[in-house]
């Protein structure tokens, strides 16, 4: 069966540090990939996406950035941390088909950054 | 841009009750609508999905009603437990946006015993 590791499950990180955040699939190939931040209140908003090794998609312009050095890897980094980067972060997968398609997009359990 | 309206923002019942939540949207060209339930500190699971040519569908005591005309569609939770208590998001998505998933903000789901 499929699984989903993110870590680590915590971070406490000072403003202006770097950040990396990783993820890995296992049991699937070629999977889709997908960077999320929630914030309380404000629902789960797509970071980056990915459908191949180096193939990556940016949603929304900001101090992060994603890497797909491996079939099943996905990470998420940053140069110098923000305050405003503070958030649960959550990686997902899902399966290819070629292309994007209605397949459920299957979640890891996040890691909670907090930035002081 | 995009958006899924999601309400309400939280809900209390007891035991046995049935919670309802409602999600709305306005991209016709939306056609993947599924519900994720949330327990704190994880990650959303996939509860349920609807494609716009049903209007119900029941997968155990979780029910999706679609109205497309009305470009709404609900989740019924019947017999609720306090186990149900979670997070819920409605999202959606279409081909055109190469199926990226656009979820609502959510609502908290208090079941008392």
């Amino acid at each position: 069966s499929q699984t989903i590791h993110q870590w680590p499950a915590t971070l406490v990180q000072p403003v202006g540090s770097p950040l990396s955040l990783e993820c890995t699939v296992e049991g699937t190939s070629n999977p889709n990939l997908y960077w999320y931040r929630q914030a309380a209140g404000r629902g789960l908003q797509l970071l980056f996406y990915s459908v191949g090794i180096g193939q990556i998609s940016s949603e929304v312009p900001q101090n992060l950035s994603a890497s797909r050095p491996q079939d099943r890897q996905f990470i998420l980094s940053s140069k110098k941390l923000l305050l405003s980067d503070s958030g649960f972060y959550l990686c997902a997968w899902s399966v290819s088909q070629g292309k994007f398609s209605n397949q459920p997009q299957h979640f890891g359990d996040g890691t909670r950054l907090s930035i002081l | 841009q995009q958006q899924v309206k999601q309400s309400p923002q939280s809900l209390i019942v007891q035991k046995g009750g049935i919670p309802i939540i409602n999600c709305a949207y306005e991209n016709t060209a939306f056609d993947y609508f599924p519900w994720y339930q949330q327990f704190p500190g994880k990650g959303p699971a996939l509860l349920i999905a609807i494609r716009p040519d049903v209007s119900e569908k029941k997968e155990g005591r979780f029910t999706i009603s679609f109205n497309k005309s009305a470009k709404q569609f609900s989740l019924h939770i019947m017999d609720s437990q306090p186990g149900d208590s979670a997070t819920y998001f409605c999202a959606a998505s279409s081909q055109g946006s190469n199926y990226k998933l656009t979820f609502g903000k959510g609502t908290l789901l208090t079941v008392n015993p």
